[in-house]
This record gives structure tokens, C-alpha cells and sequence, in this order.
């Protein structure tokens, strides 16, 4: 079985850095591209960024560019996001999801989400 | 940036009913990248299909995905109560992901 689980999440001041992790198990992970997507409380869903099996290809939301980095650890099945400048529109459940087609492009299985709280 | 505009923004319809809901994008989508998800609250996101028309595993069939170039639906055939929730399209195209903003499906 499929299972995904972020941690890292938690209240940051304005202009505070934080990392999240996520866990994964039930698949063989180095063979997935992997994703971030948030929420914002009450809103919809918002593309964070992706990363293929092996780090070499990655890609941004315009809205984080700059400020995020997306990494991953193959040997210990686990995905990151480095989080820096942060304000309070980042303000939301952060989401990592596995796509199991080869372009990358689904996000076939998801974890519980961890919350992230920018405020002062 | 492609961006996804899903209508109606809520649906109501009762059990039983067809839905159909629509996702336009700004500029043409390659059908291969075309995805919707189903929301309900306090859930993760479920796929529901991929390549526009492709059903994930274990997706009832009365979920049916279609349409190509600017303009994809996905129509539930016959709603079942644990139908009603939120869905979203996506598409990922030049590298980049985005969702639509959602349509709430709701009872009527």
C-alpha cells in the first residue's frame, strides 16, 4: 500500500525558513516523480512544484520560484521542501503526491497534508 | 502560464442526476496532461482520471472524462450520495502544473 506522510509543518514568522519532509513507503520511490501542492485554508489547490525520479529535472510555480526548493533523498524515501521568505500567503496544507505515469503529470497518491501557519 | 477556469462554481443536482462539469483552458492543452480530482473535506485529493478520459484505479465508471484542446468535462453519469464534493482539473504543460479553481458539487 501506498503511503505518504509529510511532517515539518508549524507556525513560522514572516520572513521565517522552514522544511518539510515527506516519507514514503509502499512503492519504490526512486522510480517516481514526486510533487508539493498546497492549500490555503477554505481554497482551492495550488501547484507547488515536482521533481523527477533523480533529481535532475525540477520545476516551480512562478509564485514560489525563488524562494522554494524542492529535493529528495532517495536513499531514505523521503521528499523535501526548503521553504525561505516566507509570508502569509503561504499560509497553507502542504501536500506531497507521487504520479505513477512516466510523464510526471498525475498526482496519483497523496499524503495527509501538513499545515503550515506564517504569521507574528 | 496556462490557466484552467472550471464552471459552473457550484452545481446542485440530487442523487440520481447527471452532472456535468466543464474546465476551459486559456490556451490548448495536450490531452496527455489533463487530469481531475476529486476533494471531499478534510481529505486529500483523490485522481479521478488522467489523459483527459482515462479513469484512475478503482474510479466507478459513471465518472467518464473527455474533451481536447481548450475546452474537457467530466460528467457523472448517475450521482451517488458520496459523489458530492469538490472537483478540480489540472493540466501540466511547459513543465508547469495548475489547477482549476473548483466546482462544488452539492445536494440539492
Amino acid at each position: 500500500e501506498v503511503q505518504l506522510v509529510e511532517s515539518g509543518g508549524g507556525l513560522v514568522q514572516p520572513g521565517g525558513s522552514l522544511r518539510l519532509s515527506c516519507v514514503a513507503a509502499g512503492f519504490t520511490f526512486s522510480n517516481h516523480w514526486m510533487h508539493w501542492v498546497r492549500q490555503a485554508p477554505g481554497k482551492g489547490l495550488v501547484w507547488v512544484s515536482r521533481m523527477n525520479s533523480d533529481g535532475s529535472i525540477i520545476s516551480y510555480a512562478e509564485s514560489v520560484k525563488g524562494r522554494f526548493s524542492i529535493s529528495r533523498d532517495n536513499a531514505k524515501n523521503t521528499l523535501y521542501l526548503q521553504m525561505k521568505s516566507l509570508t502569509a500567503e503561504d499560509t497553507a496544507v502542504y501536500y506531497c503526491a507521487m504520479s505513477s505515469v512516466t510523464s510526471g503529470t498525475t498526482n496519483d497518491y497523496w499524503g495527509p497534508g501538513t499545515l503550515v501557519t506564517v504569521s507574528s | 502560464e496556462i490557466v484552467l477556469t472550471q464552471s459552473p462554481g457550484t452545481l446542485s443536482l440530487s442523487p440520481g442526476e447527471r452532472a456535468t462539469l466543464s474546465c476551459r483552458a486559456s490556451e490548448s492543452v495536450s490531452i496527455n496532461y489533463l487530469a481531475w480530482y476529486q476533494q471531499k473535506p478534510g481529505q486529500a485529493p483523490r485522481l479521478l482520471v488522467y489523459g483527459a478520459s482515462s479513469r484512475a484505479t478503482g474510479i466507478p465508471d459513471r465518472f467518464i472524462g473527455g474533451g481536447s484542446g481548450t475546452d474537457f468535462t467530466l460528467t457523472i453519469s448517475r450521482l451517488e450520495p458520496e459523489d458530492f464534493a469538490v472537483y478540480y482539473c489540472q493540466q501540466h504543460s511547459r513543465s508547469i502544473g495548475a489547477f482549476g479553481q473548483g466546482t462544488r458539487l452539492e445536494i440539492k
